[in-house]
C-alpha cells in the first residue's frame, strides 16, 4: 500500500460526458502528479500540482483540468468525454516540488470506460 | 521514433533464470526510474538511478550515462517477479516531464 488513495476504482459513462477523479497523496507530501495509461499510448504524464500550484504540464487535452486544494488533494475533471478517454488513469505523490530525480508513490488507479 | 525504447517487449523465463530488461533513451535526462506493474495494474517505483549501479534484493539497476543506457537485472527470478517493468526518464527542472517506455512485459513459470 503507497498511501497514495484514488476514487473511484471504476467508473463507466457515455462519450460526452463529465468525470471528476479524485486523489488523495500520501500524508506530507506536497506534489501530486496525474498519468493516463491506455493500451496504445503506454504511460503519459498529464499534469502536476505542488502544493496547491500547477507546476508542470505534460499531454494534457484541453477538455481536461486539475486542481489541488489546500488539504493537498487533487481533482482530475475530464469532460466531453470520447471513447478514446477510456484508460487507466492514475495519481502519484512526491514529498518534495517534483524533481525528476524524486520517487514517485502511485495510486491504485481509477478505471476510465467510456462507451 | 519514441524517445524511450524497451527491450524486450515480452520476456518469458524459468524460475531461477537470470533475467535482463534493457532500456535507451534519446533524450539527455536527469534521472532514470524502473517501475513494476503487477497484472492488478498497482504501479510501484523500484529504482532511481541517475548514475552507477543500485541494488535491492534480487534486482539490480544500472546506467551508463554516455551511452544512454539502462538495464534492470533480476538474479534467481521467482513466479512472484512475474510483471511489467517500465523503464522512465525525467528530464527539465521547473518543466518537469517523466517520459516512459512501453513496459516490458516478464512472466516467470515455476
Amino acid at each position: 500500500d503507497s498511501g497514495v488513495t484514488q476514487t473511484p476504482k471504476h467508473l463507466i459513462t457515455a462519450t460526452g460526458q463529465r468525470v471528476t477523479l479524485r486523489c488523495s497523496p500520501r500524508s506530507g507530501d506536497l506534489s501530486v502528479y496525474w498519468y493516463q495509461q491506455s493500451l496504445d499510448q503506454g504511460l503519459q504524464f498529464l499534469i502536476q500540482y505542488y502544493n496547491g500550484e500547477e507546476r508542470a504540464k505534460g499531454n494534457i487535452l484541453e477538455r481536461f483540468s486539475a486542481q489541488q486544494f489546500p488539504d493537498l488533494h487533487s481533482e482530475l475533471n475530464l469532460s466531453s468525454l470520447e471513447l478514446g478517454d477510456s484508460a487507466l488513469y492514475f495519481c502519484a505523490s512526491s514529498p518534495w516540488g517534483g524533481s525528476p530525480r524524486d520517487t514517485q508513490y502511485f495510486g491504485p488507479g481509477t478505471r476510465l470506460t467510456v462507451l | 521514433k519514441n524517445e524511450v525504447e524497451q527491450s524486450p517487449q515480452n520476456l518469458t523465463a524459468q524460475e531461477g533464470e537470470f533475467i535482463t530488461i534493457n532500456c535507451s533513451y534519446s533524450v539527455g535526462i536527469s534521472a532514470l526510474h524502473w517501475l513494476q506493474q503487477h497484472p492488478g495494474g498497482g504501479i510501484v517505483s523500484l529504482f532511481m538511478l541517475s548514475s552507477g549501479k543500485k541494488k535491492h534484493g534480487r534486482l539490480i539497476a544500472t546506467i551508463n550515462i554516455q551511452e544512454k543506457h539502462s538495464s534492470l537485472h533480476i538474479t534467481a527470478s521467482h513466479p512472484r517477479d512475474s510483471a511489467v517493468y517500465i523503464c522512465a526518464v525525467g528530464s527539465g527542472g521547473s518543466n518537469y516531464k517523466l517520459t516512459f517506455g512501453k513496459g516490458t512485459l516478464l512472466t516467470v513459470n515455476p
